[in-house]
């Protein structure tokens, strides 16, 4: 079954640091793969996201992301991280077949920025 | 904003009540997604339809069920509610010619 792991449950990162946060997928075929972003008490939003072709995706806010094949992963960069950058962020695959797509995501990682 | 609505924004009701949930997808979108998110269990995929129809089930109770109408809105039905169906509830719709999902605010749902 599809899965996604994100092993860090909480990372701690100076503001205008540089920020990798680590996504690990089980997927047979070419994975759909995801990150969203949730604020506290809000949705989720889309950050980025990789169906096929350029292994490094550009997303909003100043996300990067790189798909790695070899190595199943699939992690979420920024060069300089803001404190309104404090989030959770979910990575996520999607499962099933044509017409059903759900979303399986990983435990999320809790982004803390220090002054 | 994503374009998704979801009302109510909270919702407080006690042990054995019957809530429903509803959720409007962005314009265009025929396919909707319902996902539980709690503490315990993380986000997970309650059910999905499109265009009307049931399309896949995920972890759901059966004393959940939903439908989407003709205009597209869905509505998720909560019933003989638990203490443990305390969570927030999302709704999320997806283009038809893409596999991304835009998720709405959410519903906090707390059983008293």
């Amino acid at each position: 079954a599809q899965s996604v792991t994100q092993p860090d449950i909480h990372i701690t990162v100076s503001e205008g640091a540089s920020l990798e946060l680590r996504c690990n997928y089980s997927y047979g075929a070419t994975p759909y793969l995801f990150w969203y972003v949730q604020s506290p008490g809000q949705g989720l939003q889309l950050l980025l996201k990789y169906f096929s072709g350029d292994t490094l995706v550009q997303g909003i806010k100043g996300f990067e992301a790189e798909f790695k094949r070899s190595q199943s992963s699939f992690n979420l960069r920024k060069p300089s991280v803001h404190w309104s950058d404090a989030a959770e962020y979910f990575c996520a695959v999607v499962a099933g077949d044509t017409g059903f797509q759900k979303l399986v995501f990983g435990t999320g990682t809790r982004l803390l920025v220090s002054p | 904003d994503s374009g998704v609505t979801q009302t109510p924004k909270h919702l407080i009701t006690a042990t054995g009540q019957r809530v429903t949930l509803r959720c409007s997808p962005r314009s265009g979108d025929l396919s909707v997604y319902w996902y539980q998110q709690s503490l315990d269990q993380g986000l997970q995929f309650l059910i999905q339809y499109y265009n009307g129809e049931e399309r896949a089930k995920g972890n759901i109770l059966e004393r959940f069920s939903a439908q989407q109408f003709p205009d597209l809105h869905s509505e998720l039905n909560l019933s003989s509610l638990e203490l443990g169906d305390s969570a927030l509830y999302f709704c999320a719709s997806s283009p038809q010619t893409g596999y991304e999902q835009y998720f709405g605010p959410g519903t906090r749902l707390t059983v008293t």
